[in-house]
């Protein structure tokens, strides 16, 4: 069966320092990769998608970058964090063979920037 | 960019009532879908209803679709403390290579 695992669960950082988040997907090849952050009590803003290795879709310029180093790993990164940067980031995945299908999603990361 | 609208945004009810939330979108999509959320937690995937189909059952929930008013609800029947969460309507718009954009959310308080 498919799991998708996203980590760290909580992330406490302070202002200008990095970020690394990592999602992994098991028991599936060529998914579809989601980021997507949620603001305390907001829905869901998409951040980045791809269909591919190597193939990011950016939907909000902003101070975040996303990797896809290899078909099942999928990386949300920062070079210097901002206060806004703070939030509830999901990654989900979905069958990259076509549409129609509903997402699974990891089990998030608690951004608190200070 | 905001596709999906759910109504109303907070909804409290007794245990064995029945929940119903709407959602309101403004693009042609590919299908529909609800998810759920606990508070703390990663988005469920409750249930999923194409373009062409007008009403889909899963277990205690209803979904309907009115491509035509750009419309769905969920309706959650007999309620249980259990279904306490956020639920979120998503679309999946035509255009291909679009990912799936959410609403902000109905918050369903059901008490015992």
């Amino acid at each position: 069966s498919q799991t998708i695992h996203q980590w760290p669960a909580t992330l406490v950082q302070p202002v200008g320092s990095p970020l690394s988040l990592e999602c992994t997907v098991e028991g599936t090849s060529n998914p579809n990769l989601y980021w997507y952050r949620q603001a305390a009590g907001r829905g869901l803003q998409l951040l980045f998608y791809s269909v591919g290795i190597g193939q990011i879709s950016s939907e909000v310029p902003q101070n975040l970058s996303a990797s896809r180093p290899q078909d099942r790993q999928f990386i949300l990164s920062s070079k210097k964090l901002l206060l806004s940067d703070s939030g509830f980031y999901l990654c989900a995945w979905a069958p990259g063979t076509g549409i129609n299908y509903g997402y699974t999603f990891g089990s998030g990361t608690r951004l608190t920037v200070v | 960019s905001q596709q999906g609208e759910e109504d109303p945004q907070a909804l409290s009810i007794q245990e064995g009532e029945n929940a119903t939330m709407n959602c309101s979108y403004k693009t042609s999509i590919n299908n529909l879908q609800w998810y759920r959320q606990n508070s703390g937690r990663g988005l469920v995937h409750l249930i999923l209803i194409r373009s062409n189909e007008r009403e889909k059952h899963s277990g205690r929930l209803r979904v309907t679709l009115d491509t035509s008013k750009k419309s769905s609800s969920l309706l959650i029947t007999a309620s249980r403390a259990a279904d306490t969460a956020s639920y979120f309507c998503a679309t999946d718009a035509t255009q291909a290579g679009t990912a799936l954009i959410f609403g902000k959310g109905t918050t369903l308080s059901v008490s015992s």
